[in-house]
Parts: structure tokens; sequence; C-alpha cells
């Protein structure tokens, strides 16, 4: 089975440094992608991550470690518009894109 | 114009009716996947398709159909609607292994 677990809902103030953590269970692990999507509109893509190691783009860094089946996504210098979901998504082998139950981030000021 | 485009945008129906969500993309990739998503939840696979003659189920395909009419259209039916599948559903296509995702706009479903 593929189980990916992230936390439902977190809270973080503008400015500051908020880390989502997203675990998962697969066998033929073939990468991870962290999504973006804020309310009423369609997920769009952050990050991918098939090594070990941290990836990073602008404010938005990704991390993952295939031994521990463990991936997080940070993000620094918080906007408000950063409150979205985010979602995990694990690819095993060559096949579907499967996604975890999404972390719904509120930035407040 | 959107590379993914899904229609209806809104649909209201009844219990029972048969009813078809359409995608159509100009991306020319070969991969197409549909998922729900139902209110503060994740995207649920219901069905993807890797070519014309290839479609697989999800994790959710009880209830729904697909057809890969061409490389380009990927449409879902609800044979007949029940008020669980009430969701917003998302059309999306891929490049390749390791590709991100391009999403349509989105359908949002309402059976009553």
């Amino acid at each position: 089975g593929q189980n990916i677990d992230q936390p439902t809902e977190m809270t973080a103030t503008e400015g500051a440094i908020v880390q989502i953590n997203c675990t998962y269970q697969t066998s033929g692990f073939n990468g991870l992608f962290w999504y973006q999507q804020h309310a009423g509109e369609a997920p769009t893509f952050l990050s991918y991550n098939v090594l070990d190691g941290l990836e990073e783009k602008g404010r938005f860094s990704s991390f993952l470690s295939r031994s521990k089946g463990y991936s997080y996504l940070l993000l620094k210098e918080l906007q408000m518009k950063d409150s979205a979901s985010y979602h995990c998504a694990v690819t095993k082998n060559t096949d579907k894109l499967i996604f975890g139950t999404g972390t719904r981030l509120q930035v407040f000021p | 114009d959107a590379d993914v485009t899904q229609t209806p945008r809104n649909r209201i129906t009844k219990t029972g009716k048969r009813i078809m969500l359409e995608c159509s993309q100009t991306k020319g990739h070969d991969r197409m996947y549909w998922y729900r998503q139902d209110p503060g939840l994740g995207l649920q696979l219901i069905y993807y398709s890797f070519d014309v003659k290839d479609i697989n189920k999800g994790e959710i395909s009880d209830g729904y159909s697909v057809s890969r009419q061409a490389q380009a259209k990927f449409s879902l039916s609800l044979e007949s609607a029940i008020p669980n599948q009430t969701a917003l559903y998302f059309c999306a296509t891929q490049e390749g292994v390791g590709s991100p995702l391009h999403f349509g706009n989105g359908t949002r479903l309402t059976v009553t």
C-alpha cells in the first residue's frame, strides 16, 4: 500500500519559518512532489525530489530521506499569500501519482 | 488559453442521472489523470491513462468510468450519480515520470 501522511492543519506568523512534514510507506518509490493549492483553485507544482537531500527554490525548500520515508517542505519568510493547502504526492515505479491528505496552512499577521 | 481545459466548470445534477465531465489538453502529453477532492481533503485518484489504449483504475474508481477518445481528450462519467459523489473533480496531464502534473481548473459537481 501507499500510506502518505501529513498534518491536517498548521498555523504560522507572517515572516516566520514553517516546516510541513510528509511521511510515506511505499514499495518501488520513484520520487516525491510538493504542490500548493489556494482555496478554490487547482494545485500548482512546487518541487520534485527523487534523491536524498535538500532542494532549494527561493523561499521554498524541500527535503527527502528515502531510507526514512520522509520529506518536508520548508517555507521561509512567510507571506500572507502563502496561506494555502500543501500536498505531497508520491510516484511508485513508473506508475501513478498518489497524493497525501494535504496540510492547510494559515498565515497570520 | 488554458493548456488543460475542463468542462463544465460547475454542474448540479440529480441522483440517478448519468453525467460526463470532459477534459481536453493542448500540451501533447500522453499521461492523463482524474482526481476527486472533497472539502478540506487531499486528492484521490479515480482513473489514469498513459496512452490512448491504456486505462487504469485508481484508488476510488467504483461508480466511475472513463474514456480516452484521443491523446488530447479524457472523459470521466458517473453512470448513476449519488450525493456522496458531490466533490471538486480535477483532470491533470503529465509529460512523463518525474514530470509535474498540469491541472485543469476543476469541475465542481453537486448531486442532489
